[in-house]
C-alpha cells in the first residue's frame, strides 16, 4: 500500500518568513495530493490540492509542487503570519475517477509555530 | 449545501464501557464515508470506510466496528473501550471524488 513520509515534523519560523513542508509518497499511481491545515482542537481543513497532471499550483500566499520522477510533493507558504500556525498534514491518492473509492494516505504531520 | 455532523463533541468513558458514535451528512446523497482517529492531535488514522448502506470496510483490526443503516449515517461502535481507544474520533464524507470533507469530531477519553 500507499506510504506517505512528511517533514518536519516541527517547523518554528518568524513571521514574514517563508515555510516549506515537504512529503514524498511510494506508490507511483497515486496521482492526487491535498494539503490539509488543522487548527488546535479543530477539524482539518483542505487548503490546496494538485493532481499529477500538474507541476504546481499556487493560491495567494500557498503553493504545492510535484515531481512525479522523484515521488515527492511540497507546500510551500510565503510571509507567514501568526494565523498560519496550525498542523499541516498532507496526503496521497490513486483515483480512479467516478464514482470509485479513492483512499487517502495522510503524513504524519507538521506543527508549524509562526512568531510574531 | 453539505452539511456533516458528529456527536457528542465530547465523552468521557470508563475502561470497559460501551461506545456508540454518530455520524450524519446533510444535503448529498450516496456519499462515501470514513472513519479517523487521531491520537495525541497527531498522524489520522483510517479506521473504517463506507461506498454504501450495510458496506463497510475495516483498515485496522481493533475492537471497534463500525455500521452504516442509512445512506448519510455512519456509526461507531465499541462493545468494551480500551484505553487506547482514547482520541479525537473525525468522520469524513466524499462524492465522486478522492477530495474528503471531515465532521467536527468527537474528543473521546478512556479512563
Amino acid at each position: 500500500g500507499e506510504n506517505v513520509e512528511q517533514h518536519p515534523s516541527t517547523l518554528s519560523v518568524q513571521e514574514g518568513d517563508s515555510a516549506v513542508i515537504k512529503c514524498t509518497y511510494s506508490d507511483s499511481a497515486s496521482n492526487y495530493f491535498p494539503w490539509y491545515k488543522q487548527e488546535l482542537g479543530k477539524r482539518p481543513q483542505l487548503i490546496i490540492d494538485i493532481r499529477s497532471n500538474v507541476g504546481e499550483k499556487k493560491d495567494q500566499r500557498i503553493a504545492v509542487t510535484l515531481n512525479k520522477t522523484a515521488k515527492h510533493f511540497s507546500l510551500h507558504i510565503t510571509e507567514t503570519q501568526p494565523e498560519d500556525s496550525a498542523v499541516y498534514f498532507c496526503a496521497a491518492s490513486r483515483y480512479a475517477g467516478g464514482t470509485s473509492y479513492g483512499k487517502l494516505t495522510f503524513g504524519q504531520g507538521t506543527i508549524l509555530t509562526v512568531h510574531p | 449545501s453539505q452539511t456533516i455532523h458528529q456527536w457528542p463533541a465530547t465523552l468521557v468513558q470508563p475502561v470497559g464501557s460501551p461506545l456508540s458514535l454518530e455520524c450524519t451528512v446533510e444535503g448529498t446523497s450516496n456519499p462515501n464515508l470514513y472513519w479517523y482517529r487521531q491520537a495525541a492531535g497527531r498522524g489520522l488514522q483510517l479506521l473504517f470506510y463506507s461506498v454504501g448502506i450495510g458496506q463497510i470496510s475495516s483498515e485496522v483490526p481493533q475492537n471497534l466496528s463500525a455500521s452504516r443503516p442509512q445512506d448519510r449515517q455512519f456509526i461507531l461502535s465499541s462493545k468494551k473501550l480500551l484505553l487506547s481507544d482514547s482520541g479525537f474520533y473525525l468522520c469524513a464524507w466524499s462524492v465522486r471524488t478522492v477530495l474528503q470533507y471531515f465532521g467536527p469530531g468527537t474528543r473521546l477519553t478512556v479512563l
